[in-house]
């Protein structure tokens, strides 16, 4: 079975800081995908990133980075210089193989409020 | 862009009533599925289609069913609808092929209360 842990249920910064949001996995597949979606206030979760196993290179977009290390499963997400457009609710998620389709498995969320 | 329709952003039910839940998507996508969302569980799948009359069933099927006779629409139904199942429902689809590495494309969710 899979899982996806998010410990940081809440996390409060003051514009300009840097946060990071912490994603660890379980899977016995050796192959598989990670995501992270952004929901803002709206509801609608946007797609952010995806990694597949395979790819442990890091990846910047802009204010946005994404660290993955499969040796701690890790797929941490830094926003660096954050901003009150950050404000969100993030959320990773796992894909693995299935018969007919890839199902994705969330972690709880971690809910991001950007101050002023 | 893709576009998931849900056809109701709130909708209010008394327990014991059959409720559907449409959704819309227009990018010809064969995978679509159906989430809940509740508050500190993060995001918990339903049920999910692969294809036209295909179906199969998620992490917490019960007290659902689903149906999708088109392509494009997957809808879910509540059969009588009770109290617990008051919650936020975000549907998603995404296309086959690789499917299982291709992000989820989300409506903007039905919020339902169920008194």
């Amino acid at each position: 079975a899979q899982k996806v842990t998010q410990a940081q249920t809440e996390i409060s910064v003051v514009e300009k800081e840097d946060v990071t949001l912490d994603c660890v996995y379980e899977t016995r597949d050796t192959t598989y995908y990670l995501f992270w979606y952004k929901q803002p206030p709206s509801g609608e979760l946007v797609f952010l990133i995806r990694r597949n196993s395979f790819d442990e290179q890091n990846e910047i977009s802009g204010r946005y980075s994404w660290n993955f290390q499969k040796s701690t499963s890790s797929f941490n997400f830094t926003i660096t210089a954050s901003q009150v457009v950050d404000s969100a609710v993030y959320f990773c998620a796992l894909s693995v193989p299935n018969t007919n389709a890839g199902k994705s498995t969330f972690g709880d969320g971690t809910t991001l409020t950007v101050k002023p | 862009d893709v576009k998931v329709t849900q056809s109701s952003r709130y909708l209010v039910k008394r327990t014991g009533e059959k409720v559907f839940l449409e959704c819309v998507q227009d990018m010809d996508h064969e995978n679509m599925f159906w989430y809940r969302q509740d508050p500190g569980l993060g995001l918990r799948l339903i049920y999910f289609s692969y294809d036209v009359k295909m179906k199969e069933k998620g992490d917490i099927p019960e007290g659902y069913s689903v149906s999708r006779e088109k392509k494009e629409r997957f809808s879910l139904i509540l059969e009588s609808a009770s109290t617990n199942q008051t919650s936020m429902y975000l549907c998603a689809s995404r296309p086959i092929g690789g499917a299982w590495g291709s992000p989820l494309h989300f409506g903007n969710g039905t919020r339902l209360t169920v008194t």
